[in-house]
């Protein structure tokens, strides 16, 4: 039972290289979304989908693209990555009715030097 | 709008003593409520939840109870345990795909 699985663990980038984080659930949820964790700020949402070929952004998307072609993958995109997106990334996917909670992976912690 | 306002950290404990963790929200409609505990360099795990007002959701010896009538969604635990070292959040749900999580309180108990 994999669950919310997300790649990789640890990063380290260059101001101005661009990456992909990959997460990936195996729970056929429809929601999937993306936050940061940022000492003393708590989870912020970066995007989100409802659905494969559906997307949103959150409270903090400037400087990420996400796409959701399929049920099962929701990649994270930096495009050109800032030492302010130093940050730990968590992908979660939940149920489309309130109640369910959501399920999130291990977690990317992501350095920009 | 919608928002969680959670105690703030650190708490320390001894163990075995008593630990309430403070939470309100504000909220439209009728969200659930949810915490959740992260130990240290793993995810966000579900810890309990509740549905709808006056439900306790209950795990691993910790409760809370959903109060409208308060907006609050304390955490307690009787008696809490060295392993019980960890971050917790309160996170409101008022549709599927939202959420919205406290600041996180930190918790280190001593033997």
């Amino acid at each position: 039972n994999a669950g919310v699985t997300q790649t990789p663990k640890f990063q380290v980038l260059k101001t101005g290289q661009s990456m992909t984080l990959q997460c990936a659930q195996d729970m056929n949820h429809e929601y999937m979304s993306w936050y940061r964790q940022d000492p003393g700020m708590g989870l912020r949402l970066i995007h989100y989908s409802v659905g494969a070929g559906i997307t949103d952004q959150g409270e903090v998307p400037n400087g990420y693209n996400v796409s959701r072609s399929t049920t099962e993958d929701f990649p994270l995109r930096l495009l050109s990555a800032a030492p302010s997106q130093t940050s730990v990334y968590f992908c979660a996917s939940s149920y489309s009715q309130t109640g369910g909670g959501a399920f999130f992976g291990q977690g990317t912690r992501l350095t920009v030097v | 709008g919608n928002s969680v306002t959670q105690m703030e950290g650190p708490v320390t404990l001894s163990e075995e003593a008593f630990l309430t963790i403070n939470c309100t929200y504000t909220a439209t409609g009728y969200p659930s409520l949810f915490w959740y505990v992260q130990y240290p360099g793993e995810g966000l795990q579900l810890l309990l939840k509740a549905t709808k007002a006056d439900d306790k959701g209950s795990n691993k010896g910790f409760e809370a109870t959903y109060r409208k009538e308060t907006t609050s969604f304390h955490l307690e635990k009787g008696s809490v345990q060295v392993s019980d070292s960890a971050v917790y959040f309160c996170a409101l749900n008022p549709t599927g795909n939202q959420f919205y999580f406290g600041t996180g309180t930190s918790l280190t108990v001593i033997p």
